[in-house]
């Protein structure tokens, strides 16, 4: 399973772009990689997933060079209500996108 | 978008009782859905992998005498603890895996059940 690791925290103020980097050096051919929101005391809600280039859809631009490596979710403009922790996994389709490991996540906030 | 309703959201019980959650994939057919387990300030932990009409794969140290899951259709999946005691005492989230075309997979999820043991 490949491993993804992430900045344990990141500050940022409204208005702002924000961009959250995870590295996943192990990834293999078959991965999708998958970004996830979670606010306090609910269940993760899906943002985007891509498998390299760039990927966007109304909420935020998934960022994946050639070497697929490393992924970066890119949030245009956040508000107050984007403090939460954003988790970056990678699903192998081989095996039916189960066993996603869930690492520490990133914590954000966004401040006035 | 796909949703995913899980029930109930709260759940206080005594000690050497069982509780049953359930989870819901209400627009779209899920073969397979996932339960989860999350303490306070920390990540997910995946405790099973629950199938249609076949038996649960546990992850290693969940037991499974303890955490019965049943996949009897497309749209439900229940986790119930069973002889429940304050140890077990967390969030349980549950997701279903919608596969899109392609055969890309997404997992949508629950909003989570917070189980409270006295």
């Amino acid at each position: 399973l490949a491993k993804t690791t992430q900045p344990i925290s990141m500050d940022s103020y409204e208005g702002q772009e924000v961009n959250i980097t995870c590295s996943h050096n192990n990834i293999a051919t078959n991965d999708y990689i998958t970004w996830y929101q979670q606010f306090p005391s609910q269940g993760p809600r899906f943002i985007i997933q891509g498998y390299k280039t760039k990927v966007t859809n109304e909420v935020a631009s998934l960022f994946i060079p050639a070497d697929r490596k490393s992924s970066t979710l890119s949030l245009p403009r956040v508000s107050l209500s984007d403090t939460a922790v954003y988790y970056c996994l990678v699903g192998d389709e081989g095996t039916g996108f189960q066993k996603l490991v869930f690492g520490t996540g990133t914590r954000l906030l966004v401040s006035p | 978008g796909a949703v995913v309703s899980q029930h109930p959201s709260w759940v206080i019980c005594k000690s050497g009782t069982s509780v049953k959650i359930e989870c819901r994939s209400l627009d779209f057919q899920a073969t397979t859905m996932f339960w989860y387990r999350q303490f306070p300030k920390q990540s997910l932990m995946l405790m099973a992998t629950s199938n249609e009409g076949s038996k649960a794969t546990y992850e290693q140290g969940v037991e499974k005498d303890k955490f019965l899951i049943n996949h009897a259709s497309l749209t439900l999946s229940t986790l119930t603890v069973t002889s429940a005691h304050p140890e077990d005492s967390s969030f349980y989230i549950c997701s279903a895996l919608r596969m899109l075309a392609g055969g890309i997979g997404i997992q949508y999820f629950g909003a989570g059940t917070r189980l409270s043991v006295l």
